[in-house]
């Protein structure tokens, strides 16, 4: 996975409840990506972040979700009040000339 | 709508033999290419990345670029039954953000 890290692995929450999605980038890095991947589709763009900004969030549902880098610490992927179709899997990659490496993924399961 | 398309599969190949996988996205002012492996309940892993018409390739694995006609594939020589994974094909379309966007993956299995 290249150095980047994710946690937790997996994730089960009640509907309503919720979650709370953790990416540190490769070492030194400043920007990450989240993407999502549905059960049986591919993966799909939700948010660019660099330290303390949001560079695009084209791909992020308007409610219940954003997103956050801060100066100190990973970067948090926030779902609130989540639903049964936000059971996913959730990626985070690095950007490194030209190219994109992906964290192990969050799997996310709403009961 | 910037697309990728695939063909979803299954592709089935027997041990050994040239799998060929393909690609078509929508939008010609895209630079870059990519393919990902991805096993099942795993991350995708970077295998190719192609930026010029022609053919790049590493090890047995060969990307293939088409600008005019906007496809890029990938074939995968003797191939091995731990090849079996599904292949997402991921453009780049320009812009400053650099964000992928990923056809749905085509899956193949090697048959020893």
């Amino acid at each position: 996975n290249a150095g980047v890290m994710q946690n937790p692995r997996h994730l089960v929450r009640r509907r309503g409840q919720e979650a709370r999605l953790r990416c540190s980038p490769m070492k030194g890095h400043s920007h990450v990506y989240w993407y999502r991947q549905l059960p049986e589709e591919g993966l799909k763009f939700m948010v660019y972040l660099q330290k303390e900004n949001i560079i695009d969030e084209s791909g992020m549902p308007k409610e219940r979700f954003s997103a956050e880098f801060p100066k100190e610490g990973p970067s948090i992927l926030r779902i609130q009040q989540v639903v049964r179709g936000d059971s996913a899997a959730y990626f985070c990659a690095s950007f490194r000339s030209n190219e994109q490496f992906f964290g192990p993924g969050t799997r996310l399961t709403v009961l | 709508q910037k697309e990728v398309e695939q063909n979803s599969g299954p592709l089935s190949v027997p041990e050994g033999a040239i799998a060929s996988l393909n690609c078509t996205y929508s939008d010609r002012v895209s630079q870059s290419f990519f393919w990902y492996r991805q096993y099942s309940g795993k991350s995708p892993e970077l295998i190719m990345s192609i930026y010029s018409n022609g053919d790049k390739e590493d090890g047995r694995f060969t990307a293939q670029l088409n600008k005019a006609s906007q496809y890029v594939s990938l074939l995968i020589r003797d191939s091995q039954p731990s090849d079996s994974a599904t292949y997402l094909c991921a453009v780049h379309y320009g812009g400053a953000t650099n964000k992928l966007i990923f056809g749905t993956g085509t899956l193949l299995a090697v048959q020893p």
